[in-house]
């Protein structure tokens, strides 16, 4: 079964900063995979998709690579914002017929004004 | 438009109660996903519909009843549920398999009490 880990759990860094947010899967065989956004209490916001045949999406600040057969996806945000401050998840969908999305673990950010 | 919509946002219900999570999408979405989430853990897939029928069941206690009407409506029916039960239920849909773009878009949650 597909297993996502996401490093680091938790993440605090001051306004301004550039910084990485580091997601691994198991099983290289995947359909896809997307980052989300969520802030307490409230549901997942989409933030990319990227493809299994795609290396990198970009977003504004966001950019997110795929490194589809070491098993890993990155999602840099540049010059963070305390507005950025959310947990982040990331998910893959596996390449056999049903549709589940397999979710990582989350990093809580915070980014300090 | 790319909305999810759930409602109600809110529950609080006993555990003899039987009341109806209710999900909605006008994407012309055919997956649909009820995901339940735990405070701190990640979603945790409950069932997932495609082309309005049952593809996963993530072993979840009959205590939890999906049922999906149409294309654009996914319900979660709850019986007789326990205060372990209490926890942020999620609806998302895709747009399923062969459809290129799988993005997929979740609703804000019902945040469930059982008392």
């Amino acid at each position: 079964k597909q297993e996502v880990t996401q490093i680091p759990a938790a993440l605090s860094v001051p306004e301004g900063e550039n910084l990485v947010l580091n997601c691994s899967f198991t099983d290289s065989a995947i359909y896809n995979l997307q980052w989300f956004r969520q802030d307490p209490g409230k549901g997942l916001t989409s933030l990319l998709l990227i493809q299994s045949s795609q290396r990198e999406q970009t977003s504004g600040r966001l950019n997110a690579s795929l490194d589809k057969s070491s098993g890993r996806s990155t999602l840099y945000i540049a010059a963070s914002q305390p507005g950025d401050s959310a947990t982040y998840l990331c998910a893959v969908q596996d390449q056999t017929g049903a549709n589940n999305l397999f979710f990582g673990t989350g990093t809580r950010l915070t980014v300090i004004p | 438009d790319t909305e999810v919509t759930q409602t109600p946002k809110h529950l609080v219900m006993g555990m003899t109660n039987k009341k109806s999570l209710k999900c909605e999408q006008h994407m012309g979405h055919r997956a649909m996903y009820w995901y339940k989430q735990k405070a701190k853990k990640p979603p945790e897939l409950m069932f997932v519909y495609s082309y309005e029928k049952l593809s996963i069941n993530e072993s979840v206690p009959s205590r939890f009843s999906p049922e999906c009407p149409n294309s654009s409506l996914l319900n979660l029916h709850l019986h007789a549920l326990q205060p372990e039960d209490s926890a942020l239920y999620l609806c998302a849909s895709s747009p399923g398999r062969g459809q290129g773009n799988t993005e997929a878009f979740f609703g804000q949650g019902t945040r469930l009490t059982v008392v």
